[in-house]
């Protein structure tokens, strides 16, 4: 089975604070994805990669940026947290770009 | 951009009985139609997807039917169980391109 992992569950963070979140995969897929998931919202799409190196964004990139090193890591990086930031923020992975998403579990972050 | 309104938020049904689920786009390029289920406090789960060139897919009691010349699809849960209780995603691409989700749909079944 395809394992989609994200660093951390809960996180709580300051406003003003830079953070990263993680998320790596073990099945060498080529694309990778982060979302945003709010009550009423669905999933909105933050930033995506189609190869290493390379980002595109998403629907709501405003106050983020990305990274992607290696093939199997995409890192969501929140420049300087603020408040409506807090969110549950879930990382995907497919193998082709309109196939099979695998989620991870989801970090649910706290900016106070 | 694609667009894809999902109906209704919420649903409630009755143990044994249908549950349906219906989504519109706006792109008539769009070709590829998944659907999602997020059980509490779990991550999102593709259940079934369809592509343009079929009308309707069954695994089980789940099915998904497309209506292209409408531009909306829907999901069909007969015989529900507690178990599909969770909220459900549609969703909608064009090849090669990226998923747009709708809002979601949170069905309660109830013993």
């Amino acid at each position: 089975d395809v394992k989609v992992t994200q660093s951390s569950r809960y996180l709580v963070k300051r406003t003003g604070e830079k953070v990263f979140l993680e998320c790596v995969q073990d099945m060498d897929h080529e694309n990778m994805f982060w979302y945003r998931q709010d009550p009423g919202l669905g999933l909105r799409l933050i930033y995506f990669s189609y190869d290493v190196k390379m980002k595109e964004k998403g629907d709501i990139p405003e106050g983020y940026s990305v990274s992607r090193e290696k093939k199997e890591r995409f890192s969501l990086i929140l420049e300087s947290a603020s408040t409506n930031q807090t969110s549950m923020y879930l990382c995907a992975s497919s193998l082709g770009r309109a196939e099979k998403l695998f989620f991870g579990s989801g970090t649910q972050l706290s900016v106070l | 951009g694609e667009n894809v309104e999902q109906h209704p938020s919420t649903l409630s049904v009755q143990e044994g009985d249908s549950a349906v689920i219906k989504c519109t786009y706006s792109d008539s390029a769009s070709n590829y139609f998944p659907w999602y289920k997020q059980e509490l406090g779990k991550r999102p789960q593709l259940i079934i997807d369809i592509r343009s060139n079929v009308g309707e897919k069954k695994d089980q009691r789940i099915a998904v039917t497309l209506n292209k010349t409408a531009k909306h699809f829907s999901l069909h849960i007969t015989e529900t169980q507690p178990e599909d209780s969770a909220v459900y995603f549609c969703a909608a691409s064009r090849r090669s391109e990226k998923l747009v989700f709708g809002k979601g749909t949170k069905l309660t079944v109830n013993p």
